[in-house]
């Protein structure tokens, strides 16, 4: 079946302990990209990769790193969280050159 | 960058027909897009439209294009409570990082 899967899909931690968050597809997507969810907000894009070993900033990349080492992986990386990155994240992946974005499930993510 | 604003909620009866509205900024986008996202779960692609076209209909969605007033909406005929979720409007951004821009979605509720 053809799927984007994150994991955890639930998580608390705290403030400033390192946490990853891995996203894998199955699909052979060269682009992938991680966007965050807030309410009222929508979604806006953190990082995105258009092929392996080629990342760039989205909208709102503070506090976040990301690797494209392989094509089918794509992990998000807090190195210090904070709690407004309390937050629903979501990774996705595309075919082609439209919008058209396979979304995984979300990462709920609670910083205290 | 491009702003894309939704009314956040919308009540309709079981069997009525749904529109929801959305108002965009960029007229450059090449694509606009409708995602849906049930509880506990990712977007999902519902349609899309090309810039230069007015309408497009798809079994029970019809999505209108108007660029002068930028303004778009998604019909969904013989609304269902399987129809109850939150749908997000998106623009695709003219900036080589095929990264959209949502609205902050609306909540569709569908009464028996």
């Amino acid at each position: 079946e053809a799927q984007v899967t994150q994991n955890p899909r639930y998580l608390i931690t705290v403030t400033g302990k390192k946490l990853t968050v891995t996203c894998s597809q199955n699909m052979n997507h060269e682009y992938m990209s991680w966007y965050r969810q807030d309410p009222g907000l929508g979604l806006r894009q953190i990082y995105y990769s258009m092929n392996v070993e080629v990342t760039d900033k989205g909208d709102v990349p503070e506090g976040y790193k990301v690797s494209r080492k392989e094509k089918r992986n794509f992990p998000l990386i807090l190195e210090s969280p904070s709690p407004n990155q309390t937050s629903l994240y979501f990774c996705a992946s595309s075919p082609g050159l439209t919008g058209e974005l396979f979304f995984g499930e979300g990462s709920r993510l609670t910083v205290l | 960058g491009e702003d894309v604003e939704q009314s956040l909620f919308l009540s309709v009866r079981e069997g009525d027909s749904s529109v929801i509205n959305c108002t965009y900024t960029d007229s450059s986008s090449t694509y606009l897009y409708w995602y849906k996202q049930e509880p506990g779960a990712g977007l999902q692609l519902l349609t899309y439209i090309f810039s230069n076209m007015d309408m497009k209909q798809d079994q029970r969605l019809t999505v209108l294009l108007n660029k002068k007033d930028k303004h778009l909406s998604l019909r969904i005929a013989d609304t269902q409570t399987g129809d109850s979720a939150i749908y997000f409007c998106a623009g695709e951004e003219d900036t080589g990082r095929r990264a959209l821009t949502f609205g902050s979605g609306t909540r569709l509720q569908v009464q028996p």
